[in-house]
């Protein structure tokens, strides 16, 4: 299975700056997730992210509040756009890998907004 | 929403094994049942999958009905380190589709005690 590392690891950030995460992954995959899961609450899909085209956000989320970026086969980046108290939460990526398109999970960036 | 129902807690003794049972009575028959755990402080984890057949891995196992509306996820010996929140998903397996977005519920909350 891939292996996945974030940076930071956590942050703690001031309301109205942004952050950018990264994600990098072991191996070259197709697919690649970014999820947000909100203090004591299961996680919500942000957007997929495949290399060489825009990203494609769910309900709810919009471009303009989390660009990402997915530049090559193996490293993708989400960043949390004026930061508000709301958006602490732990943002996680995800790539899908394996012969049923299991989904491999990063650590997560666990995010402070003060 | 998701498509699964899970209780909401439970408990096991070490050694034992835990049983996880999963409603998913409006599956399709080209959706997979895939299971994740996330220990506290991490990313989820994949554990199993199956479309209709029971699975066994170094893991646990995964017993599907044969109308598969349920299923239930056996972790044979539980230990202290298999306490985490186990989710019950599914989604049909292929690259691309938003059908195949991983949706995840409140999950069973599994604690195993000495």
């Amino acid at each position: 299975s891939a292996v996945i590392s974030q940076k930071p690891s956590r942050d703690i950030c001031q309301r109205g700056t942004s952050l950018t995460i990264q994600c990098q992954v072991d191996s070259q995959v197709t697919m690649m997730f970014w999820y947000r899961q909100q203090p004591g609450q299961s996680l919500t899909l942000i957007a997929t992210a495949n290399q060489g085209s825009e990203a494609t956000y769910e309900s709810g989320f919009v471009i303009d509040k989390f660009p990402i970026s997915r530049p090559n086969l193996t490293f993708s980046t989400l960043t949390v756009s004026n930061m508000s108290p709301e958006d602490s939460s732990i943002y996680l990526c995800s790539v899908e890998d394996g012969t049923h398109y299991e989904q491999y999970f990063g650590p997560g960036t666990r995010l402070t907004v003060t | 929403d998701a498509k699964t129902t899970q209780p909401t807690s439970m408990d096991c003794a070490e050694g034992r094994a835990a049983n996880l049972p999963c409603n998913h009575s409006t599956i399709s028959g080209n959706e997979y049942v895939y299971w994740y755990r996330q220990i506290h402080s991490q990313g989820p984890q994949y554990i199993i999958h199956g479309l209709k057949n029971n699975e066994t891995n170094e893991m646990a196992s995964l017993i599907i009905t044969e109308d598969r509306k349920s299923s239930t996820l056996i972790l044979p010996h539980a230990t202290l380190r298999d306490t985490a929140v186990y989710y019950c998903i599914v989604r049909v397996a292929n690259y691309g589709g938003s059908q195949g977005n991983l949706i995840f519920g409140k999950g069973t909350k599994l604690s195993v005690k000495p």
